[in-house]
């Protein structure tokens, strides 16, 4: 089956603590990305990547770190959690194949920085 | 400043009628236009996706139409059902290479009986 995980799926931390949310997807996709969704601001994008080593930033970097080491995993790291990061986080992969794009979103990881 | 602006914030249609979403760009760079459902505890899902060299574009009960003068994209779904209840999000995109997703804030869509 077709899927993209994301882990933890809840997380409270505390301001400061660095944290690792994990995003690993099955079906060989080149370009993965990560967005957060705020209340009233819809989803931003946080960062993408293209492919194994390759990231640039979105919309809304700042405060947060990623890496791409493998195709298939594409972690977001918060080294030093604020209380405004706390928001509904989600990783995506996408394939494009001839004019059609596939696009999957993970289940979503609930952040709450105390 | 908003890239992607979608209107309304919410909408309530009918069973059975026309349920019509907006969104407006600024960047004439942009080359690809999705549109993501998503239902409550749920990630977006891609719906459907438009690029400007068509007007239009129908998949099953949705049609994407597209006026690149106007800069401008809507949603229409047809037949509008109670399980079509969801929020939408438009976005906009530079083509495939140029990765950075705009999104519009969402239109929350409610179908009553």
């Amino acid at each position: 089956e077709a899927q993209v995980t994301q882990n933890p799926r809840y997380l409270i931390t505390v301001t400061g603590k660095k944290l690792t949310v994990t995003c690993s997807q099955n079906m060989n996709h080149e370009y993965m990305s990560w967005y957060r969704q705020d209340p009233g601001l819809g989803l931003r994008q946080i960062y993408y990547s293209m492919n194994v080593e390759v990231t640039d930033k979105g919309d809304v970097p700042e405060g947060y770190k990623v890496s791409r080491k493998e195709k298939r995993n594409f972690p977001l790291i918060l080294e030093s959690p604020s209380p405004n990061q706390t928001s509904l986080y989600f990783c995506a992969s996408s394939l494009v194949s001839g004019a059609r794009e596939t696009q999957y979103f993970g289940p979503g990881t609930r952040l709450l920085v105390l | 400043q908003q890239q992607v602006k979608q209107s309304p914030q919410s909408l309530i249609v009918q069973k059975g009628g026309i349920s019509i979403i907006n969104c407006a760009y600024e960047n004439t760079a942009f080359d690809y236009f999705p549109w993501y459902q998503q239902f409550p505890g749920k990630g977006p899902a891609l719906l459907i996706a438009i690029r400007p060299d068509v007007s239009e574009k129908k998949e099953g009960r949705f049609t994407i139409s597209f006026n690149k003068s106007a800069k401008q994209f809507s949603l229409h779904i047809m037949d509008s059902q109670p399980g079509d209840s969801a929020t939408y999000f438009c976005a906009a995109r530079g083509d495939f290479g140029n990765e950075k997703l705009t999104f519009g804030t969402g239109t929350r869509l409610t179908i009553i009986p």
